[in-house]
């Protein structure tokens, strides 16, 4: 695609639900990053693939928080029984290799009620 | 702790007034990219340094790229309202392959 695609765009759920946030990658990028905004904040690591693998998930802040990739192309965010400190924007970028400028989606807005 | 420190957090300023953000760290970067954030939208990239010492200009935006390649800054000429938005300097380590992000400059510009 043109961009990075995430979906939904948003999303409410109620609390101990589990969600599926969606990250479409631009085509041919094999880094792909997640990150977390809170309301006024800066960005919050969560967790890095190159290609399928993840070299780094350090960020993931508890073990509510899974994430996978596959055919080095779309990522899935999983967060299990959410909480409403989970409330915030997932945003997810993507970048052609390791080092080179990443690309953002518009993100998820999460409001856990 | 945060690899890359940004100052300041916030800043309000008059339609008119120059201003410098700062990004800085104790690390090496192979590079550094600066974003620009506008409520609701993801951050968008407004430019890449590489070399240290390397100055960018992107109309009234100059970007500098520290000589020992572990700090930049940004300096705005004569902010306009649209310039308001949440500046985002994020870098490549030199040993590593992942971006850190800094901690970010809420900017907005009073007309």
């Amino acid at each position: 695609g043109a961009g990075v695609s995430q979906s939904p765009s948003n999303k409410v759920t109620e609390k101990g639900k589990d969600v599926e946030l969606r990250c479409d990658p631009i085509s041919g990028h094999t880094a792909l990053y997640w990150y977390r905004q809170r309301l006024g904040q800066g960005l919050e690591f969560l967790i890095y693939f190159q290609g399928n693998s993840a070299p780094d998930k350090s960020g993931l802040p508890s073990d509510r928080f899974s994430a996978e990739r596959t055919g080095e192309s779309v990522s899935t965010l999983t967060i299990q029984r959410t909480q409403q400190e989970d409330s915030a924007v997932y945003l997810c970028a993507s970048s052609q290799q390791p080092n080179t400028e990443a690309f953002f989606g518009q993100g998820t807005r999460l409001t856990v009620v | 702790t945060q690899l890359l420190e940004q100052s300041p957090q916030f800043l309000s300023i008059q339609e008119g007034e120059n201003l410098t953000v700062y990004c800085n760290s104790s690390s090496v970067f192979s590079s550094l990219q600066w974003y620009r954030q506008e409520p609701g939208e993801g951050p968008v990239l407004l430019v890449t340094v590489v070399t240290g010492g390397e100055v960018k200009k992107l109309k009234r935006l100059t970007f500098q790229f520290g000589d020992a390649r572990k700090d930049s800054s940004l300096h705005i000429t004569a902010a306009q309202p649209g310039d308001t938005g949440l500046y985002l300097c994020a870098g490549a380590l030199v040993t590593g392959n992942q971006f850190y992000f800094g901690t970010g400059t809420s900017l907005t510009v009073i007309p």
